[in-house]
């Protein structure tokens, strides 16, 4: 299965700084996924990053809080814009494997403190 | 909007305890169900993905069924030892959406 690098593994930012996220994977891959874990919540998909088109993003996430980069089939980067402390999470990118029995492969998370 | 819903949130269990946890979903436009493994500061790690209704699979002392009509999957961990101490989560697809997760089983198995 394809393995992927995510850093920062953790940080402590400033409210109103901004924080970059990277994901390398070791394979091409079509489809990479942002999520975020909230203290006490789900797992949660904050858009769907494609090569050479612009992220799908779902309820309740907007391009301006959080644009993607993905501009090639191994590398993707999340940026959290003008942090405050709501944005306190876990960042997890993933990966869903071709011919893998439909299993995804995640990166080892940012952890996320904004104070 | 696919709601996934596991149950209990924590649970501590004493070593060489058997113990099990359930996750339950809409039975309509069921794909696929995945379970995971996620110890703080690591990847998630891929523990089962289950299609077909009346699935059973197992991997060493974990082991998990599906029940698709129904909409539940059970996930068992027998003779519990320290290192199974994580959260596990449960994920279920509906065609080619993306996982939809619920909020995971904290585990802690004490000495």
């Amino acid at each position: 299965s394809a393995v992927i690098s995510q850093k920062p593994s953790r940080d402590i930012c400033q409210r109103g700084t901004s924080l970059t996220i990277q994901c390398q994977v070791d394979s091409q891959v079509t489809m990479m996924f942002w999520y975020r874990q909230q203290p006490g919540q789900s797992l949660t998909l904050i858009a769907t990053a494609n090569q050479g088109s612009e992220a799908t993003y779902e309820s309740g996430f907007v391009i301006d809080k959080f644009p993607i980069s993905r501009p090639n089939l191994t590398f993707s980067t999340l940026t959290v814009s003008n942090m405050s402390p709501e944005d306190s999470s876990i960042y997890l990118c993933s990966v869903r494997q071709e011919g893998f029995n439909y299993g995804y492969t995640f990166g080892s998370g940012t952890r996320l403190t904004v104070v | 909007i696919l709601n996934v819903e596991q149950s209990p949130q924590s649970l501590h269990v004493q070593e060489g305890d058997s113990t099990n946890f359930t996750c339950s979903f809409p039975s309509s436009n069921f794909y696929a169900l995945h379970w995971y493994r996620w110890e703080t500061a690591k990847s998630p790690e891929a523990l089962f993905v289950m299609t077909l209704n009346g699935d059973e699979k197992k991997k060493g002392r974990i082991s998990a069924t599906l029940n698709t009509k129904e909409g539940y999957s059970y996930l068992y961990i027998k003779g519990s030892q320290p290192e199974d101490s994580a959260t596990y989560l449960c994920a279920v697809n509906s065609g080619n959406t993306p996982l939809v997760f619920g909020k995971g089983t904290r585990l802690s198995v004490i000495a």
